[in-house]
């Protein structure tokens, strides 16, 4: 089993859906919870992290963390099509400083 | 602030040709990483390197050799390219944040081994 699970599926909605992206992880010593964002053709760049259980809101995004069940969420309200990128989890934590990603899903936002 | 900056931007090596990736960053950070991102397979630790004189093997190290020649440069070489080389390689440095750990990427390098 991987240390970090996120089905790679393509997700295509339509602008104002609300779009939902989770992740499961095995790991209990992951600490840190963190979500990439990655255009096309560039590199991917953080989008929100939280350390504990429970929901953290920046704008139309809601990244949520239940550690009982080693799983995390993505939420975004109203969407735009320039949220249209890959949405990469990624968790850190337990004594070394390496990261453990997922492998990403592709999201497009159509007009 | 420039961050990290990968280059050369884009690459086509024949098959058994040599080339080094270079990568640098200007934040002081200790940890640098080198991936590669295929599709369906997500980021791919290829090698790492924890501290300035320190490197070490990630998930998928055959074939690659890594360099870090100071706190700011952390080097990928391929000795002898093969066309299952071919992918996109990130670079990425990163800083601790309470107990967790941030990384910061560059914009990558595409690699084609013909």
């Amino acid at each position: 089993q991987k240390e970090v699970e996120q089905d790679p599926g393509p997700l295509s909605v339509p602008e104002g859906a609300i779009v939902s992206l989770n992740c499961t992880y095995s790991n209990s010593a992951f600490q840190y919870f963190m979500w990439y964002r990655q255009y096309s053709r560039k590199g991917p760049e953080l989008l929100m992290y939280t350390y504990s259980s429970g929901n953290k809101e920046d704008g139309r995004f809601t990244a949520q963390v239940d550690k009982s069940s080693k799983y995390i969420s993505l939420f975004i309200r109203d969407s735009q099509p320039s949220d249209s990128a890959t949405y990469l989890c990624a968790m850190s934590g337990g004594g070394n400083n390496r990261l453990a990603f997922g492998k990403g899903n592709q999201v497009v936002v159509i007009p | 602030n420039a961050g990290v900056t990968q280059t050369p931007k884009f690459q086509v090596l024949k098959t058994g040709q040599s080339m080094t990736l270079q990568c640098a960053q200007d934040m002081n950070h200790n940890s640098m990483y080198w991936y590669r991102q295929d599709p369906g397979m997500g980021l791919r630790l290829i090698y790492y390197s924890a501290s300035e004189g320190t490197t070490d093997k990630g998930e998928v190290p055959n074939g690659y050799n890594v360099s870090r020649l100071n706190k700011r440069e952390f080097s990928l070489r391929l000795e002898s390219a093969a066309p299952s080389q071919t992918s996109v390689y990130f670079c990425a440095s990163t800083r601790i944040v309470g107990q967790g750990t941030e990384a910061f990427f560059g914009q990558g390098t595409r690699l084609t081994v013909v």
